[in-house]
């Protein structure tokens, strides 16, 4: 029973264009959430993270958006650039330990 | 900065041998993670450490696997004995502590033949 989805398993876009990239869980007791991109070979890297606290949390090109009543978040990505075609991560994880759940993932290609 | 690092990058042996994946954490970090990821099941949390203690194994799929820290810059993942399901990429990562985000090794590719 996946806690973590992400329902769009590939995604492309046009440079310069907006890349939204989705995330839905289950758990009611997630409070802080992230955001991974991983490019092949190599590991996960942090994007940025938003906690239950807040509905966006913003940082460059990116912003994520938590709307808590749907259990829902988004990653906006504007501009894309070629450079962001990267499998992106969502997890999430409950107020008390470090124990994050991870989605699947969606992979983006950003086409120039 | 030395990012985290994992040894060896790519180990490929026959089933029922001991393998041992290594794990350097950032230093300064005093919370290290091992994950394992398959296309079937994703990124798995299988245990993490704070201070060296381990905090969670509840991820560690069964006895064959065991995982120490014996000091704040070290840490070893083991499988004894091997078996072909185990074949995976294993990310080791590591944080500040909690909420922190974590930063990822480049991995282990374990090919158990």
């Amino acid at each position: 029973d996946q806690q973590v989805k992400q329902n769009s398993p590939s995604l492309s876009v046009q440079e310069g264009r907006i890349s939204i990239l989705n995330c839905d869980y289950t758990n009611s007791m997630f409070d802080y959430f992230l955001w991974y991109k991983k490019y092949p070979a190599e590991g996960p890297t942090f994007l940025i993270s938003i906690s239950s606290i807040k509905d966006k949390n913003e940082d460059g090109r990116f912003t994520v958006f938590l709307n808590k009543s749907a259990k829902h978040l988004s990653l906006h990505i504007v501009p894309s650039q070629p450079g962001d075609s990267a499998v992106y991560f969502c997890a999430a994880k409950e107020n008390y330990g470090q124990n994050f759940v991870f989605g699947p993932g969606t992979r983006l290609s950003v086409l120039p | 900065d030395a990012g985290v690092i994992q040894s060896p990058r790519h180990e490929v042996t026959e089933m029922g041998q001991e393998v041992t994946l290594r794990c350097k954490p950032i230093s300064g970090h005093n919370s290290l993670f091992w994950y394992r990821q398959t296309m079937m099941r994703g990124l798995e949390l299988l245990i993490y450490f704070n201070n060296n203690v381990p905090i969670d194994d509840s991820g560690m799929p069964e006895d064959r696997f065991s995982a120490k820290m014996p000091n704040a810059s070290f840490s070893t993942l083991k499988i004894q004995p091997s078996e072909p399901r185990d074949s995976a990429v294993y990310f080791c990562a590591s944080s500040t502590g909690e909420g922190q985000p974590q930063h990822f090794g480049d991995g282990t590719r374990l090919s158990i033949l």
